[in-house]
């Protein structure tokens, strides 16, 4: 049973708009939050992290938000560059060290 | 500058025939995670080890085994592997350092090794 969604498989954004990939998730045990970004032929990268703490982390141009009572996480990537073209997962933990991951979004930005 | 290596990259292996898949790291972090990632799918926790300790996933096959001679080196062996296994193995690494806020301990992933079962 899949504990951490990611309902859109792909995302197709204009260089220098708002990305913003989704996340849901079902168990409200889960406290701590990342987003990984991978590349074809390589590992998840991290990216950003959240815990339940905040409703708001920020680095650079990435932003992640959480709506705990929503079970809903989001990142969004302003402004997006062609570089960001990559699969992003969200991963989700009750004690910050095993992750349940989301299926991926596939995020395309065209120039 | 590789953190976490695993070789080989493809593994091609028969219907049966046990295959081990191997990750090193120097990063020296205390946590070393296995996860298979079939197509389209998302990476699934086999097992982990927290230094030597080893804590298996529930719904982890008894197929699958792992073993952690050292603190760089962590191996996956797969008994007799089925054509349901074929898929990427993902190798990770987290700090897991005592008293440290956990929500901190993000993994660091290899590349993977894509596993085919001919």
């Amino acid at each position: 049973d899949q504990q951490v969604k990611q309902n859109s498989p792909s995302l197709s954004v204009q260089e220098g708009r708002i990305s913003i990939l989704n996340c849901d998730y079902t168990n409200s045990m889960f406290d701590y939050f990342l987003w990984y970004k991978k590349y074809p032929a390589e590992g998840p990268t991290f990216l950003i992290s959240i815990s339940s703490i905040k409703d708001k982390n920020e680095d650079g141009r990435f932003t992640v938000f959480l709506n705990k009572s929503a079970k809903h996480l989001s990142l969004h990537i302003v402004p997006s560059q062609p570089g960001d073209s990559a699969v992003y997962f969200c991963a989700a933990s009750p004690t910050g060290n095993q992750f349940y991951f989301g299926t991926g979004t596939s995020l395309t930005v065209i120039p | 500058d590789a953190m976490v290596i695993q070789n080989p990259r493809y593994q091609v292996t028969q219907f049966g025939k046990p295959v081990t898949l191997s990750c090193s790291q120097t990063l020296n972090h205390n946590v070393m995670y296995w996860y298979q990632q079939k197509s389209s799918q998302a990476p699934k926790l086999l097992f982990h080890y927290y230094d030597k300790d080893f804590n298996n996933e529930a719904d982890t096959p008894d197929n699958f085994q792992s073993r952690r001679p050292n603190t760089s080196f962590c191996f996956l062996d797969i008994r007799s592997p089925g054509l349901g296994d074929a898929a990427m193995y993902l190798c990770a690494t987290s700090r897991g350092a005592i008293g440290q806020t956990f929500w901190l301990d993000e993994q660091y992933f290899g590349p993977g090794t894509r596993l085919t079962v001919t």
